[in-house]
């Protein structure tokens, strides 16, 4: 199966301090796929980084990939108490079969 | 344009009874997954349709079945309910079965008691 394993697993923040979340998976990919899900809600996807790039930028949120490591990280900047959420990472491209996400980081960000 | 609906928000059976969640894809995805989340816990595979084919079984009991209509909506079947099979039962469509952004519905909240 394909799963994402995020690292830190709990993270509270300052609002306008930045929050990094890692993310390490096992197999080779095409794509790495970032979700939001607030509590007891839908995932919310935010950003698709192909196996092919480095490095994505949308609005407030930087991804990076780094394949040679199986790793991800997604950075958010300036957070805001609306971001306070869990974040999950999805490995997909070979098929969309058995995939699996790891428990996610929770981050909380204080006002 | 819709996104991913899903059918009900929230519901409560008795053990031992029949569920049937409900799933509606976007405009033109042909693939439909089904996900279980449980407190805490990230969302674990059941199944994957595409084309109106079973594509893919994650490590869920014979109780658990579904099927993909000729519009590309789906259903999630499960039966003889068991108290933990209370969570968040997620849809999710992409346009192909690999290699596209895969969007989630908000989800149905399956409560048994």
């Amino acid at each position: 199966s394909q799963q994402g394993e995020e690292d830190p697993q709990a993270l509270s923040i300052q609002e306008g301090e930045n929050a990094t979340m890692n993310c390490s998976y096992k197999t080779s990919i095409n794509n790495l796929q970032w979700y939001r899900q607030n509590s007891g809600r839908g995932l919310v996807h935010l950003i698709l980084i192909r196996s092919n790039e480095r490095e994505k930028h949308s609005g407030r949120l930087r991804v990076t990939l780094d394949t040679s490591k199986k790793s991800s990280s997604l950075l958010i900047t300036a957070s805001r108490a609306a971001d306070t959420a869990s974040y999950f990472c999805l490995e997909s491209g070979g098929s969309n079969y058995k995939l699996t996400f790891g428990k996610g980081t929770l981050l909380t960000v204080n006002p | 344009d819709a996104g991913v609906t899903q059918s009900p928000t929230h519901l409560i059976k008795t053990r031992g009874q029949h569920v049937t969640l409900r799933c509606s894809p976007i405009s033109g995805h042909k693939s439909v997954s089904w996900y279980q989340q449980v407190l805490g816990q990230g969302p674990q595979f059941i199944f994957q349709y595409y084309e109106k084919e079973e594509r893919g079984r994650g490590n869920f009991p014979d109780r658990f079945s579904a099927r993909q209509f000729p519009n590309y909506s789906s259903e999630l079947n499960v039966n003889a309910l068991l108290l933990g099979d209370s969570a968040l039962y997620l849809c999710a469509s992409s346009p192909t079965s690999a290699g596209n952004t895969i969007y989630f519905g908000e989800g149905s909240w399956l409560t048994v008691v």
